[in-house]
């Protein structure tokens, strides 16, 4: 059974780059067809989709924070992650990876159980 | 981006009710709409993907249907563990875009 699993600091002062990993058990990360990606809900609402990142590096961002995301590929450690520059209080919440399969039309079908993510001084 | 706007924002039912909500997208996006159920302090869970197909392991009770710019969620005879809130999201542009939510509450 696929799982996944967030790790990273809980709290980032504001202006600093939030950092987050994504470790993939259960199955392997460098399998054709699917994306990993990043979606993020802030406390209360709805969700947002960061990123998704591909074995070999391929990368697509939301437009919105495009400016301000990275995110990086491990096959080695069968790991993804994760990095928002310049956060600030709109940044806090909780950030879920998850299998992004291009093989059911680009779907996030497993999830991690989410991280939150505080952003303040 | 393409906008996903659902309706209604809340409901109440009742356990046994058939209940449909309703996503719509700003532009055609075809097929390609997935629906979501999140239960609080949880992840999102996978229940349709591409409009109609029911994911593996997600009860016959949850249906999908549309296309274009109209979809539908329809659960036939609400379980009292259907009570939670439901996404749907647009995977036609490669800038995914999620609705803002249907929260389905216990009348």
């Amino acid at each position: 059974q696929l799982q996944l699993q967030e790790s990273g600091p809980g709290l980032v002062k504001p202006s600093e780059t939030l950092s987050l990993t994504c470790t993939v058990s259960g199955g392997s990360i460098s399998i054709t067809s699917y994306y990993w990606g990043w979606i993020r809900q802030p406390p209360g609402k709805g969700l947002e989709w960061i990123g998704s990142i591909y074995y070999s590096g391929s990368t697509y961002y939301n437009p919105s924070l495009k400016s301000r995301v990275t995110i990086s590929v491990d096959t080695s450690k069968n790991q993804f992650s994760l990095k928002l520059s310049s956060v600030t209080a709109a940044d806090t919440a909780v950030y879920y990876c998850a299998r992004d399969n291009w093989i059911d039309g680009r779907v996030f079908d497993y999830w991690g159980q989410g991280t939150l993510v505080t952003v303040s001084s | 981006d393409i906008q996903m706007t659902q309706s209604p924002s809340s409901l109440s039912a009742s356990v046994g009710d058939r209940v449909t909500i309703t996503c719509r997208a700003s532009q055609s996006i075809r097929s390609s709409l997935n629906w979501y159920q999140q239960k609080p302090g949880t992840a999102p869970k996978l229940l349709i993907y591409a409009a109609s197909s029911l994911q593996r392991g997600v009860s016959s009770r949850f249906s999908g249907s549309g296309s274009g710019t109209d979809f539908t969620l329809t659960i036939s005879s609400l379980q009292p563990e259907d009570f939670a809130t439901y996404y749907c999201q647009q995977s036609y542009s490669t800038s995914y875009t999620f609705g803002q939510g249907t929260k389905l509450e216990i009348k």
